[in-house]
C-alpha cells in the first residue's frame, strides 16, 4: 500500500525567503501525488498535483513541486514566502487504480515578518 | 456554486451520546469520504463510499457508522463506542477512481465534554 512521509512537522521562514516542504512517498506502482493547503478551521484546498508527464508541476499561489522518482520525493517549494502562506500543508498519494488517498501528517508553515 | 456542505460547524457531546455529522454535496460526485484529523496525525480515513447504497471501512472505522441512501448525502454517526471522538471531521468527494482530486468540506469540530 502507498504511504507518505512529511519531514518536519513545523517549518518557519522569514517573509521573502524560500519555502521548502519535504514529502517522500512509498508506492509499488506509479503514484499520483498531491499537495493540499489547510487554513485554520477550514477544509483542504488543492495546491497542485502530479499524475503523468512533466515532473515539475506548478500550482496556485506561486507554489511548485517536482516529482523525483529516483528519490521517491515530491517536495513543495515557493521562491518567496508571503505572510498569507502561513497554513498547514499536506502531501498525499494515491494510485491510478484505486480510490484510496493517503495523507502525510502535515507540515505547519509559519512566516515571520 | 457547487461544493460540499458540512454541518454543524461545531458540536459538543456528552459522553455516551451518539451524534450525526451531516455532509451534502451538489457536485454530482459518485464517491464520498470521511476523514478524521488530529493534531500531528494528518488525515485518517474513516469510511468511504463509491456508489449509492455501498460503503467501505477505512483505517479507523471502529465506533463510527455511515449510510449512503442518496448520491448527495453521506452522514457520519459517531457512536458511544468511539473512545476518543474529540476531533476535526472532514468530508470529501470526487468523481471516482483515477487522478481526480478530492474536494473537501469546511469540516465539523466535535468536542466531547
Amino acid at each position: 500500500a502507498q504511504s507518505v512521509t512529511q519531514l518536519g512537522s513545523h517549518v518557519s521562514v522569514s517573509e521573502g525567503a524560500l519555502v521548502l516542504l519535504r514529502c517522500n512517498y512509498s508506492s509499488s506502482v506509479p503514484p499520483y501525488l498531491f499537495w493540499y493547503v489547510q487554513y485554520p478551521n477550514q477544509g483542504l484546498q488543492l495546491l497542485l498535483k502530479y499524475t503523468t508527464g512533466a515532473t515539475l508541476v506548478k500550482g496556485i499561489n506561486g507554489f511548485e513541486a517536482e516529482f523525483k522518482k529516483s528519490e521517491t520525493s515530491f517536495h513543495l517549494t515557493k521562491p518567496s514566502a508571503h505572510m498569507s502562506d502561513a497554513a498547514e500543508y499536506f502531501c498525499a498519494v494515491r494510485t491510478h487504480n484505486n480510490n484510496d488517498m493517503r495523507f502525510g501528517a502535515g507540515t505547519r508553515l509559519t512566516v515571520k515578518p | 456554486d457547487g461544493g460540499i456542505t458540512q454541518s454543524p460547524k461545531y458540536l459538543f457531546r456528552k459522553e455516551g451520546q451518539n451524534v450525526t455529522l451531516s455532509c451534502e454535496q451538489n457536485l454530482n460526485h459518485d464517491a464520498m469520504y470521511w476523514y478524521r484529523q488530529d493534531p500531528g496525525q494528518g488525515l485518517r480515513l474513516i469510511y468511504y463510499s463509491q456508489i449509492v447504497n455501498d460503503f467501505q471501512k477505512g483505517d479507523i472505522a471502529e465506533g463510527y457508522s455511515v449510510s449512503r441512501e442518496k448520491k448527495e448525502s453521506f452522514p457520519l454517526t459517531v457512536t458511544s463506542a468511539q473512545k476518543n471522538p474529540t476531533a476535526f471531521y472532514l468530508c470529501a468527494s470526487n468523481t471516482g477512481p483515477g487522478a481526480n482530486v478530492l474536494t473537501f468540506g469546511a469540516g465539523s469540530r466535535l468536542t466531547v465534554l
